[in-house]
């Protein structure tokens, strides 16, 4: 299985960065790395995704480690809207497993 | 552009008895998926198409029947309810064509919770 392992919660001071780490030891080579964040009573929504280089969209970076065992989310300022539960995701051919997720709490 | 739109939002049912959640979306999407949330847990997917006229099972297919006759609609049914598909249930949709980039744009949820 293509699982991956995030912290249950964490904290973070708002318009501080955040850096969300998320371990995939089992990953193959043709896996993807996908992040997806669920507000509050709403479906979850995608954030970025990448394989082996460091990617930055609107929304967040994502860091991932050069043997892609582990990657990190980065929210570059966080805001009282970005509390919501990110997940991890290793994106594999007929394969979607999210994972329990890290709650990310903002702090004013 | 709606979306992924779902009904009903929330629906109550006693063991034994059938209904059908129906997700639809306008964005010409050929892959559609339903998954299930439990409380403090991540989500799973029940079954998904990769085009109308197909299904295929996913994690947990027991107790769950799907039909995508429409390609803009995907149809989840549970012909004998339990009170262990109490859940919250999300229906997601994407285009098929980018493989592993493949998107999931996701409806805003079914409440189910089964007596």
């Amino acid at each position: 299985d293509a699982k991956t392992t995030q912290p249950n919660s964490m904290e973070s001071n708002e318009e501080e960065p955040v850096h969300l780490p998320c371990n995939h030891s089992t990953i193959s080579g043709t896996d993807y790395i996908h992040w997806y964040r669920q507000l509050p009573s709403q479906g979850p929504e995608y954030v970025i995704h990448g394989l082996t280089s460091n990617v930055n969209n609107r929304m967040a970076s994502l860091a991932i480690a050069e043997d892609r065992k582990s990657s990190t989310l980065i929210l570059h300022r966080a805001t009282l809207r970005d509390a919501a539960v990110y997940y991890c995701i290793l994106r594999r051919v007929g394969q979607f497993y999210f994972g329990t997720g890290t709650s990310l709490t903002v702090i004013p | 552009n709606a979306g992924v739109t779902q009904t009903p939002k929330f629906r109550v049912l006693k063991t034994g008895q059938s209904m059908t959640l129906l997700c639809a979306q306008d964005m010409n999407h050929e892959y559609m998926y339903w998954y299930r949330q439990d409380p403090g847990m991540g989500l799973r997917l029940i079954h998904y198409s990769v085009g109308e006229g197909t299904t295929a099972k996913g994690e947990v297919p027991d107790g769950y029947n799907v039909s995508r006759l429409k390609k803009q609609n995907f149809l989840l049914g549970l012909e004998s309810a339990a009170p262990s598909q109490t859940s919250v249930y999300f229906c997601a949709s994407s285009t098929g064509l980018a493989g592993v980039f493949d998107t999931q744009y996701f409806g805003p949820g079914t409440r189910l919770t089964v007596l």
